[in-house]
């Protein structure tokens, strides 16, 4: 069975330090995905992985993949207050298939304060 | 927005009824998916169709079902419904059936409160 482990779970940052939320996962996948959720709201895709090694950056996130050790990181570079939100990672199912069915992470919520 | 449209976005009921949630895809979309989103639980899968048919099934309890119609919208019917089924449900869509890459867009759910 797939399981899929964030940490940290809870994340209190200042403004303009850096940290990495780390995303472990049991079994071979081809695809990772990160999501941002604020409070009550829906998920809104923030980076997709497919191989392993991969690197992408949007503003001050990066998330990497390491296929090899199932690992990834979202890092956070120079936080700013409106980082602040849930962060889930997911995985594709073993052997590929659906690429919906997606195994969450219980997700980081993390704070920035000023 | 993600082009995903979920109705209702609230919804309170009573134990043992039935509600009916309606998903309509991004536009060129053919796969749906649902999700449940629960405090305790946390997002959990429960099926994907794709062009009408069902590709997969996930922790769906027997008391729901689900279907994909003609134009692509999907609708998820909970029935009998039991306090612990109160949660956010919600509805993504891409553009293929399997494979990889393909991000997956979420709508903003509907909100289910059974009292």
């Amino acid at each position: 069975e797939l399981k899929v482990e964030q940490n940290p779970l809870f994340l209190s940052m200042q403004e303009g330090k850096n940290y990495t939320i780390y995303c472990n996962y049991s079994t071979t996948s081809d695809r990772l995905y990160w999501y941002r959720q604020d409070p009550g709201k829906s998920l809104e895709s923030l980076f997709v992985l497919l191989s392993n090694g991969a690197v992408k950056q949007e503003g001050r996130l990066m998330a990497s993949l390491d296929t090899k050790a199932r690992l990834s990181t979202l890092h956070i570079t120079a936080a700013v207050h409106d980082l602040s939100a849930t962060y889930f990672c997911a995985v594709g199912p073993p052997g590929g298939g659906s690429q919906g069915n997606l195994i969450f992470g219980k997700g980081t919520k993390l704070s920035v304060k000023p | 927005d993600s082009g995903v449209t979920q109705t209702p976005k609230h919804l309170i009921t009573a134990t043992g009824q039935r509600v009916t949630l309606r998903c309509s895809p991004r536009s060129g979309d053919l796969s749906v998916y649902w999700y449940q989103q629960s405090l305790d639980q946390g997002l959990q899968f429960l099926i994907h169709y794709y062009n009408g048919e069902e590709r997969a099934k996930g922790n769906i309890l027997e008391r729901f079902s689900a279907q994909q119609f003609p134009d692509l919208h999907s609708e998820l019917n909970l029935s009998s419904l039991e306090l612990g089924d109160s949660a956010l449900y919600f509805c993504a869509s891409s553009t293929r059936e399997g494979g990889q890459g393909n991000t997956i867009y979420f709508g903003e759910g509907s909100w289910l409160t059974v009292v």
